[in-house]
């Protein structure tokens, strides 16, 4: 069964600095998808940024990338220039990429990430 | 995201009553998922819907049970609510992806149920 986990539960970043969240994952498919999802205190699952597990190169949307590193089972969110919105709790997410079976996506408890002013 | 709908938002009700969740979307994704968050334990998935007449259980389906009554709708039902059930519920959809498989889901705004 894949885990996901996600070792820092709280972080806080300073406005317009750079901040990385962490996330480790479990699994011995070799085709899968990685997300990164946010949910403000709106409490809206809003996606952020997915990587396909066959791509090599990282994601990127806008602010937003990521540090896919295969072989170590690593998936780490960078956000640069963070701004007060971008308070949240993230949470890493897996799915298998095949045909059949649930799909579910697997997730992390979780990050909780503060922007100060 | 506005092309997937939840109702209600926000519902409290006593033990042994009857819900019914409801989803809709306008993405045009023929799969839909229903999922419970509690605190500290991310979501997990309670039933999928892959089209109409394909509903499968997922990893916590006891004491719910789903309808799909079209391509855009997918209701979420607890028999007899009990307190434990009382969570923040996703639904979600997705279209089909490559190698036959899922591809991005995507969210509801979520229900809050209380169960007293």
């Amino acid at each position: 069964a894949q885990t996901v986990t996600q070792s820092q539960p709280e972080m806080s970043v300073q406005e317009a600095e750079t901040v990385t969240l962490s996330c480790t994952y479990d699994t011995s498919e070799n085709n899968y998808y990685l997300f990164w999802y946010k949910q403000p205190p709106s409490r809206q699952m809003i996606l952020v940024i997915r990587q396909e597990a066959y791509k090599q190169q990282n994601a990127t949307e806008n602010r937003f990338s990521v540090n896919f590193q295969k072989a170590a089972k690593s998936f780490s969110l960078k956000i640069s220039d963070s701004q007060l919105g971008d308070t949240a709790m993230y949470f890493c997410a897996f799915m298998k990429h095949a045909k059949g079976g649930s799909e579910k996506l697997v997730f992390g408890k979780g990050t909780k990430l503060t922007v100060n002013p | 995201d506005a092309d997937v709908t939840q109702t209600p938002r926000n519902r409290i009700t006593k033990t042994g009553k009857r819900i019914m969740l409801e989803c809709s979307q306008t993405k045009g994704h023929d799969r839909m998922y229903w999922y419970r968050q509690d605190p500290g334990l991310g979501l997990r998935l309670i039933y999928y819907s892959f089209d109409v007449k394909d509903i499968n259980k997922g990893e916590i389906s006891d004491g719910y049970s789903v309808s799909r009554q079209a391509q855009a709708k997918f209701s979420l039902s607890l028999e007899s609510a009990i307190p434990n059930q009382t969570a923040l519920y996703f639904c979600a959809t997705s279209d089909l992806g490559l190698a036959g498989g899922s591809d991005t889901q995507y969210f509801g705004p979520g229900t809050r149920l209380t169960v007293l």
